[in-house]
């Protein structure tokens, strides 16, 4: 059964530092999001993107993030000069259709020190 | 604007005991409903979804749900649990009408299942 994957599983990196976040959402899904889901807390919607453009994004996604489908397979994530409270799980997800069942990767755990 | 409430923090269980985990949401327009669940060490899996149709709606590993509109309810059940249902759970919603539509989470609810 096709899955989303993503990568790297986990990720330390310095406050302040720039990571990429990367996702391979499945082959023939058209929508693609990100949620992060900060220890102890509920799974929180950040982005969806559709067309090559953002469909709609969550007021946590701000200025620091942005999001990128580079080639025809991968869906990044990158978070600019992080900071301690960016330290979270990061789901991506997929959709065949915007109203359609979402499937999840197994997630980034990002840790900022 | 859409919140998910799940009633229980974390809730333990003997094995063959049975099992309902509630959920309310609050949305006045058309709503997608999820149940995804979580186990230890692994990514979030869809459990079962209503969208139209009969609202008692049947998923995986025995588990199944009953939407009632009337009081903004999916409730999910199971009839007798085993150990190897531990695991978080997770409500969710997502509005019936726009097109890439954001899940809304609720906080999950942890079950712990004694052996």
């Amino acid at each position: 059964e096709p899955e989303v994957t993503q990568t790297p599983s986990h990720q330390v990196t310095q406050m302040g530092q720039e990571v990429i976040l990367r996702c391979v959402p499945i082959s023939n899904h058209l929508y693609f999001y990100w949620y992060r889901q900060i220890l102890g807390q509920k799974v929180e919607f950040l982005v969806s993107f559709y067309n090559n453009e953002i469909s709609e994004k969550s007021e946590i996604f701000d200025d620091q993030f942005s999001v990128e489908r580079p080639d025809g397979s991968n869906f990044t994530l990158k978070i600019r000069s992080t900071k301690l409270e960016d330290s979270a799980m990061y789901f991506c997800a997929s959709s065949e259709n915007g109203q359609e069942t979402q499937y999840f990767g197994p997630g980034t755990r990002l840790l900022v020190l | 604007a859409q919140s998910v409430s799940q009633h229980n923090h974390h809730v333990i269980l003997s094995e063959a005991a049975s099992l309902e985990l509630g959920c309310n949401y609050s949305y006045g327009g058309t709503v997608n409903l999820f149940w995804y669940v979580q186990y230890p060490g692994q990514h979030l899996q869809l459990l079962l979804k209503y969208f139209s149709g009969d609202p008692l709606v049947k998923g995986i590993k025995g588990f199944e749900a009953e939407f009632i509109k009337s009081k903004f309810s999916f409730n999910l059940r199971k009839p007798s649990v085993q150990w190897s249902d531990t695991a978080e759970y997770f409500c969710a919603v997502t509005s019936g009408y726009s097109s890439a539509s954001k899940i809304i989470f609720g906080s999950g609810t942890r079950l712990s299942i004694r052996p």
